[in-house]
């Protein structure tokens, strides 16, 4: 267990429905990510929250809505997906820390296996 | 038809031998990096990290080296076993930023 817990674990959906994926910290951590682990390509950053701000957005398309009600909590909202989207989603939370020496070490959920038919 | 999936490159090392696993980055502004390992149904897990003020760095049973020179990561798993057997990943980012760049991967088959 890494203290970051991920829900659904498995979710299968059509292109016109609309899910959430839910990531729960459980760390103290004042950073989240979305990250998308595909077949295709390695591991790829969607979104970073820190504070419950959003800091990074690398070109996600609007499909995909990320929301931080507070630094335990990330939800990543999804409406009409692509087949091409199917992919495992990984959550991860970090303490930032602008100390000398600080670890960024990131720590990730288990991930949801998304499939979008 | 489908396209092709990611192609990890895989290395194989027999139980009790060492294993290194290599990395090159590209960005030269880089300067924090880490190693992690990734399990079957699981969400990757930190192994160790570097700061680019040093080239060597010990954990249990771990070892990074990095050169800045050539910008290539490695991570040297000692008297591997079967439990090692998983993807591992180095990322990298520049200091104080949050946005990792992970490597493609290289799978580690440990043979009995």
């Amino acid at each position: 267990e890494t203290g970051v817990t991920q829900t659904p674990r498995h979710l299968v959906m059509g292109m016109t429905n609309k899910k959430s994926l839910k990531c729960e910290q459980h760390l103290g951590h004042n950073a989240m990510y979305w990250y998308k682990q595909s077949a295709k390509k390695p591991l790829e950053l969607m979104f970073v929250y820190s504070l419950e701000e959003r800091v990074e957005n690398n070109s996600v398309p609007s499909r995909f809505s990320p929301e931080c009600p507070n630094s335990s909590h990330l939800f990543l909202h999804l409406h009409t997906l692509q087949p091409e989207d199917s992919a495992l989603y990984l959550c991860a939370s970090s303490q930032e820390s602008l100390l000398a020496g600080a670890s960024n070490e990131q720590f990730f959920g288990p991930g949801t296996r998304l499939t979008v038919l | 038809g489908e396209s092709v999936g990611l192609h990890l490159p895989t290395l194989s090392v027999q139980e009790g031998d060492n294993s290194i696993i290599n990395c090159a980055y590209s960005n030269s502004a880089s300067d924090y990096f880490i190693w992690y390992k990734q399990e079957s149904g699981k969400g990757p897990q930190f192994i160790i990290d570097i700061r680019s003020n040093m080239d060597k760095r010990q954990g249990q049973r771990v070892t990074v080296l990095l050169n800045k020179t050539v910008k290539h990561l490695s991570l040297q798993i000692a008297a591997t076993q079967p439990g090692d057997s998983a993807v591992y990943f180095c990322a990298e980012n520049e200091y104080y930023g949050q946005n990792f760049v992970f490597g493609p991967g290289t799978r580690l088959s440990v043979l009995p």
